[in-house]
């Protein structure tokens, strides 16, 4: 039983298209996350929401919005996809956000845009 | 400006050969260091969590310790399935984790 799934596995699709990915956890964590991984596997995070509260927004572009209808779930919904949002994206989940808090992450989405 | 550095970006060792794996942080208030591994297609899964100068953790051929500036993953004699990629990261404020670019480990047999 997956602890946190997203779906899809693989996304590709043209520049100018909007596509979602979603996620999900099971785990009973209150903290979900958005993880960008580039070519270089360098990771860095997007967003983060607690108990469907959006509480890290870093510096990405407007075209991503996240959305959490409740604390089990975090959809990520990209408009006027780039060639630059290619990478791989990266759910994943924590108890609490508390120090020492580890983090779950699901298997990934890769998204190529051509 | 927090950050982390990890090295060397790759490391190729035979079976048996032990090594370490460096990870560099400057951040203002750390508050825990984790150690991920990654295989190809997946996701990164916890290892280790640090939180103090001093500290070590054990997990079979694995062995992280933690200094003020600087935390090393040993690997005692490694074995094939050993090889992935080692992702070092900080935790800040807001359970926010800053991560290195990762170390691709591969022994070969």
């Amino acid at each position: 039983d997956t602890a946190v799934s997203q779906t899809p596995k693989y996304l590709v699709t043209q520049m100018g298209n909007d596509k979602s990915i979603k996620c999900e956890q099971n785990l009973g964590h209150d903290t979900m996350y958005w993880y960008k991984q580039d070519s270089k596997k360098f990771l860095k995070i997007m967003f983060s929401y607690n108990n469907k509260e959006l509480i890290i927004n870093e510096t990405v572009p407007n075209r991503f919005s996240p959305k959490s209808p409740d604390k089990a779930h975090l959809n990520l919904h990209i408009n006027s996809l780039e060639l630059g949002d290619s990478a791989v994206y990266f759910c994943a989940s924590s108890q609490q956000r508390q120090k020492g808090e580890k983090l779950f992450f699901g298997s990934g989405t890769q998204l190529s845009v051509l | 400006e927090d950050q982390v550095t990890q090295s060397p970006e790759a490391l190729r060792l035979q079976e048996g050969e032990s090594s370490s794996l460096n990870c560099s942080y400057t951040v203002s208030g750390l508050r825990g260091l984790f150690w991920y591994r990654q295989d190809p297609g997946k996701g990164p899964e916890f290892l280790f969590t640090l939180y103090s100068a001093g500290e070590e953790k054990e997990k079979e051929r694995l062995k992280a310790t933690l200094t003020k500036k600087e935390s090393f993953l040993h690997i005692t004699a490694p074995k094939p399935e050993d090889s992935a990629t080692y992702l070092c990261a900080v935790q800040v404020g807001g359970g926010k984790l800053i991560f290195g670019q990762g170390t691709e480990l591969s022994v070969k047999p």
